[in-house]
């Protein structure tokens, strides 16, 4: 079974602070994804990565980055933590080379104080 | 623009009834489109898959169906049981595209 690890299910920080999510998956997958989820927006596209050290911007880069120096490690990085990024965070591991859906880890509640 | 849209936003049944959501989309052409179902406080999983030539896909009580035609699949959940109380997100996978097309969920609650 595919296991897909978010580091911490709730985390909150001040305004401004330097933010670090972690994702580590464990099925030697090339694709990863970093989603937020809102109430009654869905699921956003932060960045996703297509293999070690690869990104590309999803729907809502800004003020994120993002880091894969290793294949099974995905890091999305708050460079100066805003109220406004108070979401559910979510992240996704997939196979690139198979019909597999994209396997969701249980989220980070983040809060900004 | 939304290209994937879930009716009823949340609904109610009486546990052992059926029920069935709904999924309009204008994501074209599309590799796949998927049922994920998300427990509070959890991530998604995967309920169903199907293709585009597919009409109709099972997996015990959820029967997801597909009418690539009118761009339309339906979630049917049967003899609902307490457990089945979650959010049901309709995800459309674009052909040759790794971006997903997310519905907004179908909140549903199960009551005894």
């Amino acid at each position: 079974d595919v296991k897909v690890t978010q580091s911490s299910r709730y985390l909150v920080k001040r305004t401004g602070e330097k933010v670090f999510l972690e994702c580590v998956q464990d099925m030697d997958h090339e694709n990863m994804f970093w989603y937020r989820q809102d109430p009654g927006l869905g699921l956003r596209l932060i960045y996703f990565s297509y293999d070690v050290k690869m990104k590309e911007k999803g729907d809502i880069p800004e003020g994120y980055s993002v880091s894969r120096e290793k294949k099974e490690r995905f890091s999305l990085i708050l460079e100066s933590a805003s109220t406004n990024q108070t979401s559910m965070y979510l992240c996704a591991s997939r196979d690139a080379y198979s019909n597999q859906p994209q396997h969701f880890g249980d989220g980070t509640r983040l809060s900004i104080l | 623009k939304n290209q994937v849209e879930q009716s009823p936003q949340s609904l109610i049944i009486l546990e052992g009834k059926n029920c069935t959501l709904q999924c309009n989309y204008t994501v074209s052409p599309f590799s796949n489109l998927r049922w994920y179902k998300q427990d509070t406080g959890r991530g998604p999983v995967s309920l169903t898959i199907m293709t585009f030539s597919e009409n109709t896909k099972s997996n015990g009580r959820y029967t997801a169906t597909l009418d690539a035609d009118t761009k339309q699949s339906s979630l049917h959940i049967t003899a609902s049981q307490l457990s089945d109380s979650a959010s049901y997100i309709c995800v459309v996978s674009p052909y040759g595209n790794n971006r997903l097309a997310f519905g907004k969920g179908n909140q549903v609650v199960v009551i005894p």
